[in-house]
């Protein structure tokens, strides 16, 4: 048990729509990360937020943009789906922007494409 | 480009033996470097890490070995238990360079037999 929980867990959508994913980071974590995991491979880093700034990208189009809350809550938004993004979307919290280590990870969010 | 390879998919190893696990990188500016375990339809939960200065880090029945003129590290089990069957995860970061985020592997799925 991280304490951190991910909504929803499965949902499908069909290419160009718009999609929101939610997740409630571990209490008194002021970083969350955002990870793309493929069928296949291991997790890809998206963004950061560290006290809702972005904090780092990854190597992710613009399409896909964030939020974090002051409620240790944030969000994953994915405009004009595409097929390549199917995949199981993960979030982790950490206690600070500054620590590289362990991060919280929530169950995930699988996301289908049609 | 993979940064983080785990080039052996899976791994079936006897329950009581010896479990080792291998990962390479290729950034030289990785210094810090964890293993991550996921179950299905769980989240990666952190394992043990190593940071660059070492090499060597044992916790348990865990040990991570780095060798860094060798751009590899290898995580042993000992002895394999039937739970410690799971997918892990290489993962790495270039915390000394301000990069927060974790560059995965894709994974070694570890099968151990009773």
């Amino acid at each position: 048990e991280t304490g951190v929980t991910q909504s929803p867990t499965h949902l499908i959508k069909t290419r160009g729509q718009q999609v929101t994913l939610r997740c409630s980071s571990q209490s008194g974590h002021n970083t969350v990360s955002w990870y793309q995991q493929a069928l296949g491979q291991g997790p890809q880093f998206i963004f950061q937020y560290y006290r809702e700034e972005e904090n780092g990208r990854g190597n992710f189009p613009p399409r896909f943009s964030g939020l974090q809350f002051p409620n240790y809550s944030s969000e994953l938004n994915v405009n004009a789906l595409e097929l390549d993004d199917s995949a199981l979307y993960l979030c982790a919290s950490s206690v600070d922007a500054g620590w590289t280590g362990e991060l919280f990870f929530g169950e995930g969010s699988r996301l289908t494409v049609l | 480009d993979q940064q983080v390879k785990q080039n052996s998919p899976s791994l079936s190893v006897q329950e009581g033996r010896i479990s080792i696990l291998n990962c390479d990188y290729t950034n030289s500016m990785f210094d810090y470097f964890l293993w991550y375990k996921k179950y299905p339809a769980e989240g990666p939960t952190f394992l043990i890490s190593i940071s660059s200065i070492k090499d060597k880090n044992e916790d348990g029945r865990f040990t991570v070995f780095l060798n860094k003129s060798a751009k590899h590290l290898s995580l042993h089990i000992v002895p394999s238990q039937p739970g410690d069957s799971a997918v892990y995860f290489c993962a790495a970061s270039a915390r000394g360079f301000g990069n927060e985020k974790l560059t995965f592997g894709t994974g070694t799925r570890l099968t151990i037999i009773p």
